[in-house]
């Protein structure tokens, strides 16, 4: 099954850091992870990928276990604008063909 | 650059007409694909396409047909709308370059009722 497993809803405070999680517990070796976003029904934007190690950029950061069988989302400080349905998926290195599941619907709260 | 843009916005259809949903994007991207959405789902890869004059099935491709006859265009064709077809379609492109990720650009989704 290639889907990843991630909790429906998750609230967090604006200015904190928000951590989403998402387990990928069958990822293959060359599967990567990958964020994207999609904010009120707009078209899904994409955030961050990674393989093995961590990664960062001006969005988020990307915490992979080591086994590559979870990771974590973290958006340093959420703002209103950060409220969205984030998902997680794992996928091949072109980034073609995505399987999205349902995703964490994250709400900043003021 | 308008990215990824996509024509009607909205539309209403009656069971058994037929319709046509036009994606064009100014990246010169490579890929192209359709994706539909139902109220409180992740999307669903419908169709896809590798290049101009190519096209292959995603995971829910019955009821729908595609065409890229042009690198920047890629058209999604409902021959007999049906009440399960309403949903939110969005469309996508990505570049194609091996060793390196390739996101994908989503257009702003057309909203489409079958009555």
């Amino acid at each position: 099954d290639a889907k990843t497993t991630q909790p429906p809803s998750m609230d967090c405070a604006e200015g904190r850091a928000a951590n989403l999680p998402c387990n990928h517990s069958t990822i293959s070796g060359n599967e990567y992870v990958y964020w994207y976003r999609q904010i009120h029904s707009q078209g899904p934007q994409y955030i961050i990928h990674g393989l093995k190690n961590n990664e960062t950029n001006e969005m988020a950061s990307l915490i992979i276990t080591e086994d590559r069988k979870s990771s974590t989302l973290i958006l340093p400080h959420a703002t209103l604008r950060d409220t969205a349905v984030y998902y997680c998926i794992r996928g091949e290195t072109s980034g073609s063909r995505l399987t999205f599941g349902e995703g964490t619907q994250l709400t900043v709260n003021p | 650059n308008a990215g990824v843009t996509q024509t009607p916005k909205f539309r209403v259809l009656k069971t058994g007409q037929s319709m046509t949903l036009l994606c064009a994007q100014d990246m010169n991207h490579e890929y192209m694909y359709w994706y539909r959405q139902d109220p409180g789902m992740g999307l669903r890869l419908i169709h896809y396409s590798v290049g101009e004059g190519t096209t292959a099935k995603g995971e829910v491709p019955d009821g729908y047909n595609v065409s890229r006859l042009k690198k920047q265009n890629f058209l999604l064709g409902l021959e007999s709308a049906a009440p399960s077809q309403t949903s939110v379609y969005f469309c996508a492109s990505s570049s194609f370059r091996r060793t390196i990720y390739n996101e994908q650009f989503f257009g702003p989704g057309t909203r489409l009722t079958v009555l």
